[in-house]
């Protein structure tokens, strides 16, 4: 499946470290990338190919993915990573079609 | 800067026909990849077509397949989808959306969004 799992929701407290998950039987051999979407606004690419961190982006925001599963960690979460955050990555296909998950809430609280 | 600028967003009736247009800026058009994603209220982000950057060759989610055309045209920097056959279930906030020069299977830069609403 082409499917891309993520937990619906989490809470941090503000400093701890947020780990969220992605799971999909395609990523060992495709990119997982993460975007974040505030309340009302447009969503945000905050890490691409993995672990790339674009220009921008705070450097408590990582990446990571091995085997079939992404992880998008925010080390020392803040007030205001409190958001929504999708995983994306391109289905099995030969037209690779985009694939979001279910997204997760974050409070940071 | 790159600027995403949607519009024709609206009501219209079941069975009914729009189309979206995102005015691209900031960038040169011509060299990217464009998508569109869709957003219920109150749901998730839902990818539902990309378009080369010549538009040659344009690719849709099953879900909308055979009702939506993204079309694109380079000389006014402008992205548009067609949308026919509408159902209520189409009901979205509509992102345009570009994909780098480098891989357009993803996404680096949206629009702010149009939302449409089908519905008697």
């Amino acid at each position: 499946s082409d499917e891309l799992a993520q937990p619906p929701s989490m809470s941090v407290s503000p400093g701890q470290t947020a780990r969220i998950t992605c799971s999909g039987d395609a990523l060992p051999k495709k990119y997982a990338y993460w975007y974040q979407q505030k309340s009302g606004q447009a969503p945000v690419l905050v890490i691409s190919e993995d672990t790339k961190r674009p220009s921008g982006i705070p450097e408590r925001y990582s990446g990571s993915s091995s085997g079939t599963m992404a992880t998008l960690t925010i080390s020392g979460a803040q007030v205001e990573d409190e958001a929504d955050y999708y995983c994306y990555s391109t289905d099995s296909g030969g037209n690779q079609r985009g694939v979001f998950g279910g997204g997760t809430k974050l409070t940071v609280l | 800067e790159v600027q995403l600028v949607e519009s024709g967003g609206g009501l219209v009736q079941p069975g009914g026909s729009l189309r979206l247009s995102c005015a691209a800026s900031g960038f040169t058009f011509s060299n990217h990849w464009m998508h569109w994603v869709r957003q219920a209220p109150g749901n998730g982000l839902v990818w539902v077509s990309r378009i080369n950057d010549d538009g040659s060759s344009p690719i849709y989610a099953d879900s909308v397949k055979g009702r939506f055309t993204i079309a694109r045209d380079n000389t006014k920097n402008t992205l548009y989808l067609q949308m026919n056959s509408l159902r209520p279930e189409d009901t979205a906030v509509y992102y345009c959306a570009r994909g780098p020069e480098t891989s357009g299977y993803y996404i680096d830069y949206w629009g702010q969004g149009t939302l449409v609403t089908v519905s008697s």
